[in-house]
């Protein structure tokens, strides 16, 4: 089945710093991918959807100021957290939509790990 | 996209059928249902979808009620390992759909 990667698994950064998370489908290209934030015990929120070769968008409520994306290729977007805080410690998950299925079908990755002291 | 509602927890013994419902009274006619699941501390994984006829592979079967108000995602012989969040969402195919996740079913297999 289709593989989608995330680098790093697992991130402490201190206040203040900025963290870049990486998203990558492995075997197939995608258009669009997505990502989410999961706070424990708590249900996937999507953040924002990104589109290759152009802006991402982004959900009510979330900072895109704050919440960069960028997906440059057709197969790789990244997230990075500006000026990271403790309440953005979360698991982010990226997910990415394989454009060459006719149910546009959805694959998510592993997730990644913050935590911001 | 319209709203599932699942029951919030499940318990199965290892070995039988677990049977996970939902309900999407307000799904349209071009709406697929699609079920995940997501274990602990990891990414989401698809189990399957379906639009109006059962569906079956080698993880489950789904069976989506004739009016499509509600489906029932089935493990035939639930294992330890099963146990997760089951997430049963429906969508669009267009391009412009996201997948929106609810607060899914947590099922737990025991001994």
């Amino acid at each position: 089945g289709a593989v989608v990667s995330q680098h790093p698994s697992r991130v402490i950064c201190k206040s203040g710093t900025s963290v870049k998370i990486e998203c990558r489908s492995l075997d197939f290209q995608a258009t669009t991918m997505f990502w989410y934030r999961q706070f424990p015990k708590k249900s996937l929120m999507l953040m924002a959807t990104s589109n290759e070769g152009s802006k991402a968008t982004y959900e009510q409520g979330v900072e895109k100021d704050k919440f960069l994306i960028n997906h440059a290729s057709l197969t790789l977007s990244t997230l990075t957290v500006t000026s990271a805080h403790p309440e953005d410690s979360s698991f982010y998950i990226c997910s990415a939509r394989d454009t060459g299925t006719s149910g546009y079908e959805q694959y998510f990755g592993p997730g990644t790990r913050l935590t911001v002291t | 996209d319209a709203k599932t509602t699942q029951p919030p927890s499940m318990d199965c013994a290892e070995g039988r059928a677990a049977n996970l419902p939902c309900n999407h009274s307000t799904i349209s006619g071009n709406e697929y249902v699609y079920w995940y699941r997501q274990i602990h501390s990891q990414g989401p994984q698809y189990i399957i979808h379906g639009l109006k006829n059962n569906e079956t592979n080698e993880m489950a079967s789904l069976i989506i009620t004739e009016d499509r108000k509600s489906s029932t995602l089935i493990l035939p012989h639930a294992t330890l390992r099963d146990t997760a969040v089951y997430y049963c969402i429906v969508r669009g195919t267009g391009g412009g759909n996201k997948l929106t996740f609810g607060t899914g079913t947590q099922l737990k297999v025991e001994l």
